[in-house]
C-alpha cells in the first residue's frame, strides 16, 4: 500500500452535482491536509486536520466540506461548484501537529467542473 | 502577508548543475522546505532547512540563509529524469502545519 490514497484519480461533475473526494493514509500520522493546485499558481491550503479537529480553513468556499472521521481518513464533499473550481486537489499527510516535519502527499483528484 | 518567489521555468544540459533560487517573505520561520513534483505526479520531499548554512543529500544539495529570506536548491549531474517542478515551501509558525508555497520552478533537462 502506498502511503497516501486519493480517490477517484479524475472526476468531471456538473455544477448541480455532489461529489465527494476521499483520502487515506497508512502512515499513521495525525494530520492531514487539503490543497488545491491550479494551473501556474501555488499550492494553496484549504484544511488542515489534527488529530480529527479542524485547526485551519483558509477561507474556502461553503461548497467545499471537508470530513475527518478518523486519524486515516479524509474526505472533501464538494456541492454546487463552479468552472474555476476545476483543479487537482491534493492531499497530504504530516506526523504531528507541532512537530515540523514533511507533508506526504497523495497522487491527487483531478477535478473539472462543466 | 505571506510570499514566496521562484523562477518560473528553467533549462539545463545532462550532466550540467543547476541552481533553483527562492526567496521569501514570511511572517515566521519554523523552516524551509523543497519538493520534486513530476507531471501528474504527487509532490515528493527533497529537503529540509532551518538552520543557515547547506544540507546535502546525493547529488541534490540546498543552501539556506534566514536573514537574506533566500535558499536554492542545488542539483549536480543532471538526469533526464530530473525534468520536473521543483516547490520551495515554508513553514511559517510553530505548530509546522501551516506551509506556504512558492509558484514552484519548472525544470527541463536536454539531451
Amino acid at each position: 500500500e502506498t502511503g497516501v490514497t486519493q480517490t477517484p484519480r479524475h472526476l468531471v461533475m456538473g455544477m448541480t452535482n455532489k461529489k465527494s473526494l476521499k483520502c487515506e493514509q497508512h502512515l499513521g500520522h495525525n494530520a492531514m491536509y487539503w490543497y488545491k493546485q491550479s494551473a501556474k499558481k501555488p499550492l494553496e491550503l484549504m484544511f488542515v486536520y489534527s488529530l480529527e479537529e479542524r485547526v485551519e480553513n483558509n477561507s474556502v468556499p461553503s461548497r467545499f466540506s471537508p470530513e475527518c472521521p478518523n486519524s486515516s481518513h479524509l474526505f472533501l464533499h464538494l456541492h454546487t461548484l463552479q468552472p474555476e473550481d476545476s483543479a487537482l486537489y491534493l492531499c497530504a499527510s504530516s506526523q504531528d501537529r507541532g512537530v515540523t516535519g514533511e507533508l506526504f502527499f497523495g497522487e491527487g483528484s483531478r477535478l473539472t467542473v462543466l | 502577508g505571506q510570499n514566496i518567489d521562484q523562477p518560473t521555468e528553467m533549462t539545463a544540459t545532462e550532466g550540467a548543475i543547476v541552481q533553483i533560487n527562492c526567496t521569501y517573505q514570511t511572517s515566521g520561520f519554523n523552516g524551509l522546505f523543497w519538493y520534486q513534483q513530476h507531471a501528474g505526479e504527487a509532490p515528493t520531499f527533497l529537503s529540509y532547512n532551518v538552520l543557515d548554512g547547506l544540507e546535502e543529500k546525493g547529488r541534490f544539495s540546498s543552501f539556506l540563509s534566514r536573514s537574506k529570506g533566500y535558499s536554492y536548491l542545488l542539483l549536480k549531474e543532471l538526469q533526464m529524469k530530473d525534468s520536473a517542478s521543483y516547490l520551495c515551501a515554508v513553514s511559517p509558525d510553530n505548530y509546522g502545519q501551516n506551509f506556504v508555497f512558492g509558484p514552484g520552478t519548472r525544470l527541463s533537462v536536454l539531451p
